[in-house]
């Protein structure tokens, strides 16, 4: 199995702290992606990162990806208390089906 | 953005009925959907793939039988939960893809279901 495993499992910051989140996987992939879930909510994708690049950002968010390491990470720059949400990672190999993560619980307190 | 929508968004039924749960794609064509089930704190876990207008790929350990999906438009799939039981409850999680595969998939906002 190439599911991704997120750790910590659970994270609790202060508001405007940074939230960083990893990844880590079993076997090569063709892109990984994260998203972020609210509770008892469908998902939604926050950045694809493909194989082939290292790094991505898009607003407040910072993806790293090292395939040599078989791992990412998800960095939230100055968290704001609507961040709270469970972040997933979905590794997709030559299937492109998505084996997701069991996630990592972030609480921003305000 | 690309909107799924699926109904109900939450649903109590009791034990050995069956519940039909709807995933549509609003504004754009879906080539492949895809069914997930979530326990609480859990991640997600693939039930199936669907691809219109032809049966269904299942994952290992999913019962077809139990869990019938159907695609029967580039809009619209269903999950069928027949016979359903308490442990059945969960977070059921459909999600479109325009494309072949999931490399660009959208996902509903889920589907509550409960079994008394």
């Amino acid at each position: 199995s190439q599911q991704g495993e997120e750790d910590p499992q659970a994270l609790s910051i202060q508001e405007g702290e940074n939230a960083t989140m990893n990844c880590s996987y079993k076997t090569s992939i063709n892109n990984l992606q994260w998203y972020r879930q609210n509770s008892g909510r469908g998902l939604v994708h926050l950045i694809l990162i493909r194989s082939n690049e290292r790094e991505k950002h898009s607003g407040r968010l910072r993806v790293t990806l090292d395939t040599s390491k078989k791992s990412s990470s998800l960095l939230i720059t100055a968290s704001r208390a609507a961040d709270t949400a469970s972040y997933f990672c979905a590794t997709e190999g030559g299937s492109y089906i998505p084996t997701f993560g069991r996630g990592t619980s972030l609480i921003v307190h305000p | 953005g690309a909107v799924v929508s699926q109904h109900p968004s939450w649903v109590i039924c009791k034990s050995g009925t069956s519940v039909k749960i709807e995933c549509r794609s609003l504004d754009f064509q879906a080539t492949t959907m895809f069914w997930y089930r979530q326990f609480p704190k859990q991640s997600l876990m693939l039930m199936a793939t669907s691809n219109e207008g032809s049966k269904a790929t299942y994952e290992q350990g999913v019962e077809k039988d139990k869990f019938l999906i159907n695609h029967a438009s580039l809009t619209l799939s269903t999950l069928t939960v027949t016979s359903a039981h308490p442990e059945d409850s969960s977070f059921y999680i459909c999600s479109a893809s325009p494309l072949p595969g999931a490399a660009e998939q959208y996902f509903g906002p889920g589907t509550r279901l409960t079994v008394t």
